[in-house]
């Protein structure tokens, strides 16, 4: 079955820092990828939208200068967290969906990044 | 504002018997329900769907039910095994947009041998 990467798995760092995980499509190219973050005992909560070689359509509430989205390839998509703060620690998961059809393209999930800032 | 909504956040069961989950959304303009299934430290994976055109699914021991009426749905594992405990994902998506999934907050299912 299709097959997405995410790394890291776990990035534990100080206040300040900029983290970047990244989200690859192992078997299959993507045409928009995902970014999700979840809260404990919370829902998927979606982010933002990429599609290759455009810009990111970010979610009511999230700021696109703090989430940086790069959708270079038709395999990888990039989420960077600026100068990540307590409140950035999250889990952030990504999906990969391969066509426009959502029927004949589902979503297939990374297996998340723990953020925990410091 | 949560549109889709899992109102149990666990749920037991004996092996052998059915699993009943549920979900609930409010946007009448979602047409497409997915369930998906999601071990720890694992992103989700997408387990069965339903269009709204209609209302069962069924891909072996797993069933989906749609009630556009009540804007409910349901998943039904039968027989139920231990290998199945995890926590299951109720989405949405809607006709319009980039079909975007709207989650609910996941029921945490627990078979026991």
């Amino acid at each position: 079955g299709a097959v997405v990467s995410q790394h890291p798995s776990r990035v534990i760092c100080k206040s300040g820092t900029s983290v970047k995980i990244e989200c690859r499509s192992l078997d299959f190219q993507a045409t928009t990828m995902f970014w999700y973050r979840q809260f404990p005992k919370k829902s998927l909560m979606l982010m933002a939208t990429s599609n290759e070689g455009s810009k990111a359509t970010y979610e009511q509430g999230v700021e696109k200068d703090k989430f940086l989205i790069n959708h270079a390839s038709l395999t990888l998509s990039t989420l960077t967290v600026t100068s990540a703060h307590p409140e950035d620690s999250s889990f952030y998961i990504c999906s990969a969906r391969s066509t426009i059809n959502r029927e004949g393209g589902r979503q297939h999930f990374g297996d998340g990044t723990r953020l925990s800032i410091l | 504002d949560q549109q889709v909504k899992q109102n149990s956040p666990s749920l037991s069961v004996q092996e052998g018997r059915i699993s009943i989950l549920n979900c609930d959304y409010t946007n009448s303009m979602f047409d497409y329900f997915l369930w998906y299934k999601k071990y720890p430290a694992e992103g989700p994976t997408f387990l069965i769907s339903i269009s709204s055109i209609k209302d069962k699914n069924e891909d072996g021991r797993f069933t989906v039910f749609l009630n556009k009426s009540a804007k409910h749905l349901s998943l039904h594992i039968v027989p139920s095994q231990p290998g199945d405990s995890a926590v299951y994902f109720c989405a949405a998506s809607g006709s319009t947009g980039a079909n975007n999934l709207f989650f609910g907050t996941g029921t945490r299912l627990t078979v026991i041998p």
